[in-house]
């Protein structure tokens, strides 16, 4: 268990619709990672949340958009859902604002966009 | 920009086997560079990392060693296990950047 806990784990829905992504990070850490798991496009880094605010940007569409909250639990806000959206995404935690220290990942919720 | 380059798999082998999975990058700046591993239905799990060149990170009989000059950072382990068969990523870290690059993933299969 790495401390990292996604909700839901599973999701599916249709075409056009909006969700949103939980991320409770592990306790203590204070940067939330979001990345997309996709069989054509492999693992892609879409936003990062440092105590709040957001620190860096990767590939992440208009229609996506994060906050991570005072608790610092982050949800991520997928809306106008397309087929392609369809992945597995990720949300990791590390202690300190880079990579240099172990980051550790949830266990994934798996979105279907039908 | 910052890439990551992995052997594309399925590595398929025998248990006790040698194993190696190529990794190559290419980054401006110093990076940081990992191994992670993906176990069926789980999250990825960092395996090793290494820092700066020469760095050999190790951790439950894996292996890597930070190469500089050749821009890679191969892992490998003597005797695989059943228990071994996952997905493996290839990921650095610039110092400054706030993300991982990760490779592609190599996907290992042992069989008994």
């Amino acid at each position: 268990d790495s401390g990292v806990t996604q909700t839901p784990k599973h999701l599916i829905t249709a075409t056009g619709q909006r969700v949103t992504l939980r991320c409770s990070p592990r306790s203590g850490d204070l940067s939330v990672y979001w990345y997309q798991q996709s069989l054509d496009q492999g693992l892609q880094f879409l936003i990062q949340y440092y105590n709040g605010e957001e620190r860096a940007k990767g590939n992440i569409l208009e229609r996506f958009s994060a906050q991570q909250f005072p608790d610092l639990h982050s949800e991520l806000n997928l809306s106008s859902l397309e087929l392609g959206d369809s992945a597995l995404y990720f949300c990791a935690s590390s202690g300190l604002q880079g990579f240099d220290t172990e980051a550790f990942f949830g266990q994934g919720t798996r979105l279907t966009v039908v | 920009g910052d890439s990551v380059t992995q052997m594309e798999g399925p590595v398929t082998l025998s248990e006790e086997a040698f194993l190696t999975i190529n990794c190559t990058y290419t980054a401006t700046g110093y990076p940081s560079l990992f191994w992670y591993v993906q176990y069926p239905g789980e999250g990825l799990q960092l395996l090793l990392k290494a820092t700066k060149a020469d760095d050999k990170g190790s951790n439950k009989g894996f292996e890597a060693t930070y190469r500089k000059e050749t821009t890679s950072f191969h892992l490998e382990k003597g005797s695989v296990q059943v228990s071994d068969s996952a997905v493996y990523f290839c990921a650095l870290s610039v110092t400054g950047f706030q993300k991982l690059v990760f490779g592609t993933g190599t996907r290992l299969l042992v069989s008994p």
